[in-house]
């Protein structure tokens, strides 16, 4: 089966800038998840999808950052605008309706500097 | 609450060499365990991972860990090193549910 697809693989942009990261999960997977990882540190949760629905975007800085999964298969995520502490690679994950963690797939990230 | 702590951000073997890597866990509840790596430039990638039963689990390219609940601990091994093995290691517990809470990473660096 196909992975979890990530696109860009890279993006450098300027402070105060915005940028769009897309993310498309395994087929049939109905939960997705968005990660930041920070260069030393490990991957932290951003956003759980369930579908289409938010099921946990408590560690979203949601001043600038956004995500959405309008139709329960591909999503995006944004930030608008970023800062140079946004520097770090934003992982995408899905998993199964039953796999929970058991059942992740990482995508292979997009890796962003802010400048 | 859940949390890991990953013993040494840089470990450096030599090639042929026992590996050792070693975490230790925080869990409210009966946790689930794993370990990924991550490639330069690539995703994580699943080594092995503990559920229930057998604490000693064995995962892919000659990787084993232990889950020692008396420790807290989750230690991974590999009795001898290869130049492939380099690479960042990390571990993550799970609540049994969605969500991993994974340590900081340990790098690990194997010499000639």
């Amino acid at each position: 089966e196909a992975g979890v697809a990530q696109s860009p693989r890279y993006k450098i942009i300027e402070k105060r800038q915005s940028v769009a990261f897309w993310c498309n999960p395994i087929s049939g997977h109905a939960t997705l998840y968005w990660y930041q990882q920070i260069l030393g540190q490990g991957p932290k949760l951003l956003i759980q999808f369930q579908n289409n629905g938010v099921v946990d975007d408590s560690q979203l800085p949601k001043d600038r950052f956004s995500a959405e999964r309008l139709k329960g298969v591909d999503s995006t995520l944004k930030i608008q605008p970023a800062k140079l502490e946004d520097s770090a690679v934003y992982l995408c994950a899905s998993s199964s309706w039953t796999g929970g963690s058991l059942g992740y797939t990482f995508g292979s990230g997009t890796r962003l500097t802010v400048v | 609450a859940q949390s890991v702590t990953q013993l040494g951000s840089h470990v450096s073997v030599s090639e042929g060499a026992l590996v050792l890597l070693r975490c230790n866990y925080s869990s409210s509840v009966p946790p689930y365990l794993f370990w990924y790596v991550q490639y330069p430039n690539q995703g994580l990638q699943l080594l092995l991972k503990y559920t229930t039963g057998a604490t000693l689990v064995k995962g892919i390219n000659g990787f084993e860990a232990e889950f020692k609940k008396s420790e807290t601990s989750f230690h991974l091994t590999k009795p001898s090193a290869h130049m492939s093995d380099a690479a960042e290691y990390f571990c993550a517990v799970s609540d049994r549910g969605n969500q991993f809470y994974f340590g900081t990473g340990t790098s690990l660096t194997v010499i000639p």
